[in-house]
């Protein structure tokens, strides 16, 4: 099992591009999410989803989107971005409220 | 309101020292506490987890965690340190029925040798 994949590992993007983080999981788990991580913040959560075609929004979710068309991709969209966005953003994935496996994340920066 | 708080930002040990790093939480249904630990440039990885039962549970790597209800706690611990523990401590909260857990802000594990 390769687990959690993201991709890419990190990227530069200049104001105003937009760009989609990949996330897949081989687990067959039914909830996925999407996190920022930013230095002394934590975890926040941006969206997540219960299943296929199920999504909704976390704490955080101004400037992003997501679908989830089956139950191993969860991509995230950037639109317009800005430098609020830099951050490291991580994926995970869960079997119902139990324990969630992460991604090893992508380093975004907007310059 | 929930919420997860973790009142120590960093904390150094020395390698062979015992450890505890503190977690409280808010919580308005019971909760299902989680411990997890970061290096450096990975993901987060469970150390731990309570759902119910036994109050004093034992992860990887040597770490356990005590809930205690009455306090709203679930403080991790380990009796000897090493240097490869060097690493940042997330607690998380969730509960039956919800999709989503509430980490704290972290702790920073510095081990000296």
């Amino acid at each position: 099992n390769a687990g959690v994949t993201q991709t890419p590992k990190f990227r530069i993007l200049k104001i105003g591009q937009s760009m989609t983080l990949q996330c897949t999981q081989d687990m067959n788990h039914n909830y996925m999410y999407w996190y920022r991580q930013d230095p002394g913040m934590g975890l926040k959560l941006i969206y997540y989803s219960v299943g296929a075609g199920i999504t909704d929004k976390g704490e955080v979710p101004n400037g992003y989107n997501v679908s989830r068309s089956t139950t191993e991709d969860f991509p995230l969209r950037l639109e317009l971005a800005a430098p609020s966005q830099t951050s490291v953003y991580f994926c995970a994935s869960s079997y119902l409220e139990d324990t969630q496996y992460f991604g090893p994340g992508t380093r975004l920066t907007v310059l | 309101a929930q919420s997860v708080t973790q009142p120590d930002i960093h904390i150094t040990v020395s390698e062979g020292a015992s450890l505890e790093l503190r977690c409280n939480y808010s919580y308005g249904a019971t909760p299902y506490l989680f411990w997890y630990v970061q290096s450096p440039g990975q993901g987060l990885q469970l150390l731990l987890k309570y759902f119910s039962g036994d109050t004093l549970v034992q992860g990887i790597k040597g770490f356990e965690a005590e809930f205690k209800r009455s306090q709203s706690s679930f403080n991790l611990r380990k009796p000897s340190v090493h240097w490869s523990d060097a690493a940042e401590y997330f607690c998380a909260v969730g509960g039956r029925g919800t999709y989503k857990y509430i980490f704290g802000t972290g702790t920073r594990l510095k081990v000296l040798a």
